[in-house]
């Protein structure tokens, strides 16, 4: 597609369920990142996908949180066992490559709430 | 710890009164600052990628300049479509982006 596509737009969901978000990177962009954004506060990043392999993970938040990429494209993120504090815009973003001078590219988010 | 710290927060301009946006940041290894407009339930959309100190780029009404401590973002006679939230962010060796809170702009007609 023309652009980072990320599914749902909307989640809501109670405390305790297990969620998972789809991004579609823009095609032939081997790099994929996952960030979080919280009302009011900067985005977070989670993790960093250079291909299948996740090189840097490190700002996943806890072990509740876990994301994967399978053909160099999809990407999943799932959350178990939801908390409130997780409520928050999860944004995907694509590059070409891990290279510094490619920009990343980032999808409208899906906004999850917990309840 | 890496730290980018944007200012002002917040601001409002009457059309066509020109601003300066500031982003300052405290990282080692910088390779590349980089600047978004983010639109309210939008996702970020990419402005300016900036490498060394002195460099600048333009964009229509925009202009980003880059030190070895901050950058600014500078709005030339803005207008009603350039409000919007602007983010800047540091990209260090590990490829992850450090974002600061970003600044909102209003500008009003």
């Amino acid at each position: 597609g023309a652009g980072v596509s990320q599914s749902p737009s909307n989640k809501v969901t109670e405390k305790g369920k297990d969620v998972e978000l789809r991004c579609d990177p823009i095609s032939g962009h081997t790099a994929l990142y996952w960030y979080r954004q919280r009302l009011g506060q900067g985005l977070e990043f989670l993790i960093y996908f250079q291909g299948n392999s996740a090189p840097d993970k490190s700002g996943l938040p806890s072990d509740r949180f876990s994301a994967e990429r399978t053909g160099e494209s999809v990407s999943t993120l799932t959350i178990q066992r939801t908390q409130q504090e997780d409520s928050a815009v999860y944004l995907c973003a694509s590059s070409k490559g891990p290279d510094s001078n490619q920009p990343q590219h980032f999808g409208d988010g899906t906004r999850l709430s917990i309840l | 710890e890496d730290q980018v710290t944007q200012s002002p927060e917040a601001l409002r301009l009457q059309e066509g009164e020109s601003s300066s946006l500031n982003c300052s940041y405290t990282v080692s290894g910088l390779r590349g600052l980089f600047w978004y407009r983010q639109d309210p339930g939008k996702g970020p959309e990419f402005l300016f990628t900036l490498y060394s100190a002195g460099e600048e780029k333009e964009k229509e009404r925009l202009k980003a300049t880059l030190t070895k401590k901050e950058s600014f973002l500078h709005i030339t006679a803005p207008k009603p479509e350039d409000s919007a939230t602007y983010l800047c962010a540091v990209r260090k060796g590990n490829n992850r982006l450090a974002f600061g809170k970003g600044n909102q702009v209003v500008v009003i007609p």
